[in-house]
């Protein structure tokens, strides 16, 4: 069973510029979320895809977008770059609402700074 | 809106004594479920217990224990024996639909 993967791990962009992070999700789970966790603080909801729709959003503006593919995986992109956007993206896979218990699987993260 | 609380920025604990780490939560739900995840250096999130609320008996996870009080929503993991590889930052985490819902987490230190 693979788990979840995440790349790039580390990324330096520009203010303004626009970045695209991948996350492969763990075989069996159809559900994907991402995470943005600032230094120091717990990871914030950024939205989720299931069946390549979103149906849930934290409180992000639309400049965060994402896309779910067919095989499960998963992009978030982030256009506009803002210094506060610099922070840990973690990509999570689940059961979705079939197995709330089970919760999820996170990966290892992407680590994004803006300069 | 839910909200997660973790009061303990830092514990420090020496191996093989027991440690309890604090969490309280907020919400008007009634069907939930609540997490306590690790997050190592390596940065991934290792999910330690799960509790759902409907169960009134403490979820138990080898040396990982919780103490669930639904009426004060209160959440505490208790670390048993804690081992060097216990040393991490823990977060206590809230689900009801579609999210999770993390305190700013503990850190964590195990001390020889």
């Amino acid at each position: 069973e693979t788990g979840v993967t995440q790349s790039p791990t580390h990324l330096i962009k520009t203010r303004g510029q626009q970045v695209t992070l991948r996350c492969s999700s763990q075989s069996g789970h159809n559900t994907v979320s991402w995470y943005q966790q600032a230094l120091g603080q717990g990871p914030q909801f950024i939205f989720q895809y299931y069946r390549e729709e979103e149906n849930g959003r934290g409180n992000f503006p639309p400049r965060f977008s994402g896309l779910q593919f067919p095989n499960y995986s998963s992009e978030l992109n982030v256009n506009a770059l803002e210094l506060d956007d610099s922070a840990l993206y973690l990509c999570a896979s689940s059961l979705g609402r079939q197995r709330p218990a089970y919760g999820y699987t996170f990966g290892s993260g992407t680590r994004l700074t803006v300069v | 809106a839910q909200t997660v609380t973790q009061s303990q920025p830092e514990m420090s604990v020496q191996e093989a004594e027991t440690v309890t780490l604090s969490c309280t939560y907020d919400t008007s739900e009634n069907n939930y479920y609540l997490f306590w995840y690790k997050q190592p250096p390596s940065r991934q999130m290792i999910l330690v217990i799960r509790q759902e609320a409907y169960k009134q008996q403490n979820a138990t996870e080898n040396r990982f224990s919780v103490n669930f009080q639904k009426a004060a929503k209160s959440f505490s993991l208790k670390i048993s024996d804690s081992q060097l590889g216990d040393t991490a930052m823990y977060f206590c985490a809230f689900r009801n639909t579609d999210k999770l819902i993390f305190g700013t987490g503990t850190r964590l230190q195990v001390f020889p």
